[in-house]
């Protein structure tokens, strides 16, 4: 069964720190990987998409690295600003069957002053 | 802005009610997305249009109907809900079925009473 598990489950820093929030699947076979960020009562909306190849990708201060041998993905947020408080969803695409999406539940950041 | 609008952004109603939401877009997209958020649960998948023909429909309650008038415009009808379809109904679109990215809405968060 294709599965998408994203750590922490929430997460709170200061405004200026950095973090790192993890991502691993199952997802087989693989397709794409994507980053959506989800402000309060908003719809999702994309950071960053990652194939195969792609082992590295930068948004500004976000930076996505994908392992596609231990299928594990990462999104690193750089200077931490309050605006940054959100939920990050982890999606990753299976090939074929018009490329169904898995979703992660998201990791709920809190910047803080 | 993504492009993708939803009305009404908030709805209550009760479960004899008979309701509709709206999705709009204004990105000439051929695919369409209906899912369903619920607290602390992924994103799932409810219905796919393509070239307003619906294209997958992932064993949603009858209770949901949805409609696709043209490639602009998704409906998705709502009548005699339960307490436990409450969530956040989001419509999303991609130029096509498959690798492209999806443009989500803001939302309709509903409230079943």
């Amino acid at each position: 069964k294709n599965q998408v598990e994203q750590s922490p489950q929430s997460l709170i820093i200061l405004e200026g720190k950095n973090c790192t929030l993890q991502c691993n699947y199952t997802v087989s076979p693989f397709s794409n990987l994507r980053w959506y960020k989800q402000d309060t009562g908003r719809g999702p909306v994309s950071l960053t998409i990652m194939t195969f190849s792609e082992n590295t990708k930068s948004n500004g201060r976000y930076t996505a690295t994908l392992d596609a041998d231990t299928k594990q993905s990462s999104l690193h947020i750089t200077a931490s600003q309050l605006s940054d408080s959100a939920s990050y969803i982890c999606v990753v695409s299976a090939m074929g069957g018009g490329n169904k999406l898995t979703f992660g539940t998201g990791t709920q950041l809190k910047v803080e002053l | 802005e993504t492009g993708v609008t939803q009305t009404p952004r908030h709805l209550v109603m009760g479960m004899t009610n008979k309701k509709s939401l709206k999705c709009e877009q204004h990105l000439g997209h051929n695919a369409m997305y209906w899912y369903k958020q619920s607290a602390k649960k992924p994103l799932e998948l409810m219905f796919v249009y393509s070239l307003e023909e619906r294209v997958e429909n992932n064993s949603v309650p009858s209770r949901f109907s949805p409609e696709c008038p043209n490639s602009s415009h998704l409906f998705l009808h709502l009548h005699t809900l339960q307490p436990e379809d409450s969530a956040l109904y989001l419509c999303a679109s991609s130029r096509d079925r498959g690798i492209y990215e999806q443009y989500f809405g803001p939302g309709t968060r509903l409230t079943v009473t």
